[in-house]
């Protein structure tokens, strides 16, 4: 089944550890999208592709960074992880037609900064 | 810029009643979408039911229906004979006509009770 896969599912790091979690979506969607989610708050937009078209939120933290290396895969790296950084980190991708546009979500990567 | 917001941190409602989820939005486009997804505990976020703003009848997906007032920015959700598997968090969204970015409001927590 075509789908957006997360790894991974859990990720535990330490104060200023780097991290990368990884998705990968079989769609062939042009858009894929990287939100932050913490407990009893909206799913908070990062970044997102069109295609190689890299879009950054004015209020991402520059310790976020992201890589579209091909269609099928992007890359979430957190440079220096805080402790206000642990959160779902949820992946999505779309054909970014607009109003066409339905997201596809993976399962989420819980990360844990000790 | 674009807000979502829902009023209702949490429902429960008793099996095969109607319930209905309300949310609020602020834009002063005159073309986007709006949504509804669902994110069942420890599973992936889904979409239950889309509007396009252009469109006056209000969309329906069998048990899932809209009430769409574009005029007062309300997009309310309704769930007739709610069953246990409509248990999840659901989240109200919004995407503008002319760019990829998916707004999301905080969410609902709904409790379908046996």
């Amino acid at each position: 089944d075509a789908m957006v896969i997360q790894n991974p599912r859990y990720q535990v790091t330490q104060f200023g550890k780097p991290v990368t979690l990884s998705c990968s979506q079989t769609l062939n969607h042009n858009v894929m999208y990287w939100y932050q989610q913490k407990s009893s708050q909206a799913p908070k937009l990062l970044f997102h592709y069109y295609d190689k078209d890299f879009n950054n939120e004015a209020d991402t933290p520059d310790n976020f960074q992201s890589r579209r290396p091909n269609t099928s895969f992007c890359f979430l790296d957190i440079r220096s992880p805080g402790l206000g950084d642990a959160a779902m980190y949820l992946c999505a991708s779309g054909q970014g037609v607009s109003g066409a546009n339905v997201l596809t979500f993976g399962a989420g990567s819980r990360l844990t900064v000790l | 810029a674009q807000t979502v917001t829902q009023s209702q941190p949490e429902m429960s409602v008793q099996e095969a009643e109607t319930v209905t989820l309300s949310c609020t939005y602020d834009t002063s486009e005159n073309n986007y979408y709006l949504f509804w997804y669902k994110q069942p505990p420890s599973r992936q976020m889904i979409l239950v039911i889309r509007q396009e703003a252009y469109k006056q009848q209000n969309a329906t997906e069998n048990r899932f229906s809209v009430n769409f007032q574009k005029a007062a920015k309300s997009f309310s959700l309704k769930i007739s004979d709610s069953q246990l598997g409509d248990t999840a968090m659901y989240f109200c969204a919004f995407e503008m006509n002319r760019d990829d970015k998916i707004i999301f409001g905080k969410g609902t927590r709904l409790h379908i009770l046996p």
